[in-house]
């Protein structure tokens, strides 16, 4: 596609469900990232998969989160049990490969969890 | 590690006036340095980025920025703001050859008129 795209744009659900957030990253793009913005903070490192993989999830919270990438070109990040400070705009963003090359980020997916 | 401090959290500042955004770092390894902007209801795009070489970048909308190893900053600066830039602007840092960015938490710059 033309850029990156992140479906829902927002998402209330209540504390205690699951919930999952979905990444189209840009065609041809191997290297695939996941951030969450919370209220006035800069964006922070969760997920970053080259190919299929997780190569890094040092920044995941905790394991009620999880992110999945099967075909190494859609990814999804899930999240169990929501808590209330779960709220949060997830971003992610796609790149050719790692390190040297610009990456595109989506709007975001705004999650509000009450 | 690697973090980023962004000092000013709002920068208002009249149309045509000169701008600086500061942005400092500290690193135990070498960076990459970077510039995001984010327009209102839009998505994080690359404004600049600093990889190797020339310390001084500029972007093609009149922004620049210059890499000062012994400060640890990389200040953005513009010599006349319009309107259009009104934007949130964040930092950004990766240790060099990795994916990793560390942000900082942004400086909101409110053009008036």
């Amino acid at each position: 596609g033309a850029g990156v795209s992140q479906t829902p744009s927002n998402k209330v659900t209540e504390k205690g469900k699951y919930v999952e957030l979905r990444c189209d990253p840009i065609s041809g793009h191997t290297a695939l990232y996941w951030y969450r913005q919370s209220l006035g903070q800069g964006p922070e490192f969760l997920i970053y998969f080259q190919g299929t993989g997780a190569a890094d999830d040092s920044g995941l919270p905790n394991d009620r989160f999880f992110a999945v990438r099967p075909e190494g070109s859609v990814s999804t990040l899930k999240i169990q049990r929501t808590e209330r400070g779960d709220s949060a705009v997830y971003l992610c963003a796609s790149s050719r490969d790692r390190g040297r090359t610009e990456a595109f980020f989506g709007q975001g997916t705004r999650l509000t969890v009450v | 590690a690697q973090s980023v401090t962004q000092l000013d959290s709002q920068v208002p500042v009249f149309e045509e006036a000169p701008v600086e955004l500061r942005c400092n770092y500290s690193s135990s390894v070498s960076v990459y340095l970077f510039w995001y902007v984010q327009y209102p209801n839009q998505g994080l795009q690359l404004l600049l980025k600093y990889l190797s070489g020339s310390t001084l970048v500029e972007s093609i909308n009149g922004f620049e920025a210059e890499f000062n190893k012994s400060q640890t900053s990389f200040h953005l600066r513009k010599p006349s703001v319009h309107i259009s830039d009104t934007a949130e602007y964040f930092c950004a840092v990766s240790p060099s050859g990795t994916y990793k960015y560390i942000f900082g938490t942004g400086t909101r710059l409110k053009v008036l008129a």
